[in-house]
């Protein structure tokens, strides 16, 4: 049982390029989600999704595409990258008990450097 | 919307000392909290979360929290603090029945041996 996984751990990109951040779990958990987390800012939701084939916005979704065609996987794409989306990524996952609040379980990150 | 506020953005305490780490947070209803703690390089790893029932919850690695809900509070605490539990330390929440965390600026934790 591995958990939460995240690939690849660390990326430069140059400001304009595309990439996909992936995030696989393997404990049939129905929710999943990304964040980012900044310095002095905590962590942010960017997107998530409650099953395969339903994706939702978060917080912060600007620049951020997301699809669930799995359970296991909840991959990140970022179109054009901009400085700004310099960050580090986590990728959460959990069950999803409808009206109860699960824990969230995170991957250990994606440090990304848009240059 | 809701937020949290972590009002101690770094704390420094001897190895053997207790600690307390403050979570404030805005919301209308009973909501569900939690914390989590992240060590450097590392993801996060919940250390305990409030639902519901007892306001004094039990955690990992000896924390425990306690919901307070007439101060709108849920603060982090340790009796002994180890050198190990250097790291930084998050306090989010969810709305009930939401899985979407709004979590704090977090509080980095240093322990002087």
């Amino acid at each position: 049982n591995a958990g939460v996984t995240q690939t690849p751990k660390f990326q430069v990109l140059k400001t304009g390029q595309s990439m996909t951040l992936q995030c696989a779990q393997d404990m049939n958990h129905e929710y999943m989600s990304w964040y980012r987390q900044d310095p002095g800012m905590g962590l942010r939701l960017i997107h998530y999704s409650v099953g395969a084939g339903i994706t939702d916005q978060g917080e912060v979704p600007n620049g951020y595409n997301v699809s669930r065609s799995t359970t296991e996987d909840f991959p990140l794409r970022l179109l054009s990258a901009a400085p700004s989306q310099t960050s580090v990524y986590f990728c959460a996952s959990s069950h999803y008990r409808g009206e109860s609040t699960d824990t969230q379980y995170f991957g250990p990150g994606t440090r990304l450097t848009v240059l | 919307a809701q937020s949290v506020t972590q009002p101690d953005i770094h704390i420094t305490v001897s190895e053997g000392a207790s600690l307390e780490l403050r979570c404030n947070y805005s919301y209308g209803a009973t909501p569900y909290l939690f914390w989590y703690v992240q060590s450097p390089g590392q993801g996060l790893q919940l250390l305990l979360k409030y639902f519901s029932g007892d306001t004094l919850v039990q955690g990992i690695k000896g924390f425990e929290a306690e919901f307070k809900r007439s101060q709108s509070s849920f603060n982090l605490r340790k009796p002994s603090v180890h050198w190990s539990d250097a790291a930084e330390y998050f306090c989010a929440v969810a709305e009930a029945g939401s899985y979407q965390l709004t979590f704090g600026k977090g509080t980095k934790l240093s322990v002087i041996p």
